[in-house]
This record gives structure tokens, sequence and C-alpha cells, in this order.
């Protein structure tokens, strides 16, 4: 039972273009939910997060949007750079579980 | 500020062998994290502790596996016997009880594990 799930493995941008990656989540207790890159042979750092009780949170050239309706969130990235390229996981949690929920990350490749 | 420092980074065994990971996480963070990532996927929990507590081990395949966090900062991951389906990278992260975990763990480099 995958409660978050990223539907696409790989993204390639032109640099200087915007990248949106996308995220579903099943679980309507998910009360976090938080975006990691990864570049190889690193571990997952933190990139951004939002509360439930927000719709946007944008920090610099990163955006996060939710939409609970639907139980979807996607990052925003404008404008993308090379060193964007990486793996992105997006991760839900619930305040009193401390625990994250990761998808499967999708691979983004910022073309120069 | 030292990050979440793991050892090994590469581990290759022999199936039936056994193996054990080292973490010590940042000075300060009470709660330890490990995670396992198969190839492909994101990480998955398997033990969470509050200082030296195991709070959640649901998901730790108890036959096997084994962990412990002596005194409430570095903490040990052992495989006994590995098998070829436990081949992934093995992730250790930390937070403060202060911010939790909303705001962000920090990881490890992590251990990849390789069962031949």
């Amino acid at each position: 039972d995958q409660q978050v799930k990223q539907n696409s493995p790989s993204l390639s941008v032109q640099e200087g273009r915007i990248s949106i990656l996308n995220c579903d989540y099943t679980n309507s207790m998910f009360d976090y939910f938080l975006w990691y890159k990864k570049y190889p042979a690193e571990g997952p750092t933190f990139l951004i997060s939002i509360s439930s009780i927000k719709d946007k949170n944008e920090d610099g050239r990163f955006t996060v949007f939710l939409n609970k309706s639907a139980k979807h969130l996607s990052l925003h990235i404008v404008p993308s750079q090379p060193g964007d390229s990486a793996v992105y996981f997006c991760a839900a949690s619930t305040s009193n579980t401390g625990k994250l929920i990761f998808g499967q990350g999708t691979t983004l490749q910022v073309k120069p | 500020e030292a990050g979440v420092v793991q050892s090994p980074r590469y581990k290759i065994i022999e199936k039936k062998q056994p193996v054990a990971f080292w973490c010590n996480p940042i000075s300060g963070h009470n709660t330890l994290y490990w995670y396992r990532q198969n190839l492909g996927q994101g990480p998955e929990l398997l033990i969470r502790y509050e200082n030296e507590e195991a709070v959640d081990d649901s998901q730790l395949p108890k036959d096997r596996f084994s962990a412990e966090r002596l005194k409430g900062v570095d903490s040990t991951l052992k495989i006994q016997p590995a098998e070829l389906g436990d081949s992934a990278v093995y992730l250790c992260a930390s937070s403060s009880l202060a911010t939790g975990p909303n705001y962000g763990y920090t990881f490890g480099s992590g251990t990849r594990l390789t069962v031949v």
C-alpha cells in the first residue's frame, strides 16, 4: 500500500525553465509534507516543507503547493539550474508519529 | 556543526554472514532513525529512537535485524544472518525534539550493503 506516490520516475527540463515535480497521497491524516533532494552517494537533504493548514510555501526558487481536496502536492523550481539535477523525494507525516513516508522519487535533469 | 556520520560507507558480504552499521547523530538530537532504501524506491523507516528508547520498531524484521542506542547517542544496526534481499542503502537520520521531524530530518550519507 503506497501511501505517497510519485508517478513520474524522471523529468528533463531546460536550464532557466520551470521544473514541476508532482506527488499524490492517500492518507488524509497526513498533516505535514516535505520535499527532499538527493545527489548520488549522499543522503537525502531537506529542501522545503508545508503544513496541511497552508496551500503554498515559498523559499527562494522553490515553491511547494498543496491541494488537500485532490490529495496532491507539487514542487516548482523556477528558474531551474543544472545544479538542481538530482532525485527529488516527497514525504508525508502525521505529527504524532514522527515518521516520514516517502514516495519513490523523481529524477530531475536540468540541461544547460 | 558535524552532520550525521555513518560507517562504513560500503559493505560487501556473503549471504548468511553478519553485518553491522554504525551511526553518530548530530549532537543534541534526541531522535534517531534508521531507514532502508531499496533501489529505485524511497527510504522506509526501520526503527525510531527517542533518546535510548525504541518508540517505533514495527517495520524492523526482528528475526534477523536488531538495533541499539546505548546512552541515547550513537546507534548500531545489525543484520544476522544477511540475505540477498537485504542489499540496500541503510540511512541513519536524526532530529531534535524541539523542532521535530516536520522541519526535516538530517540524514547521513548511508551505508550501501551488497549481499552476494
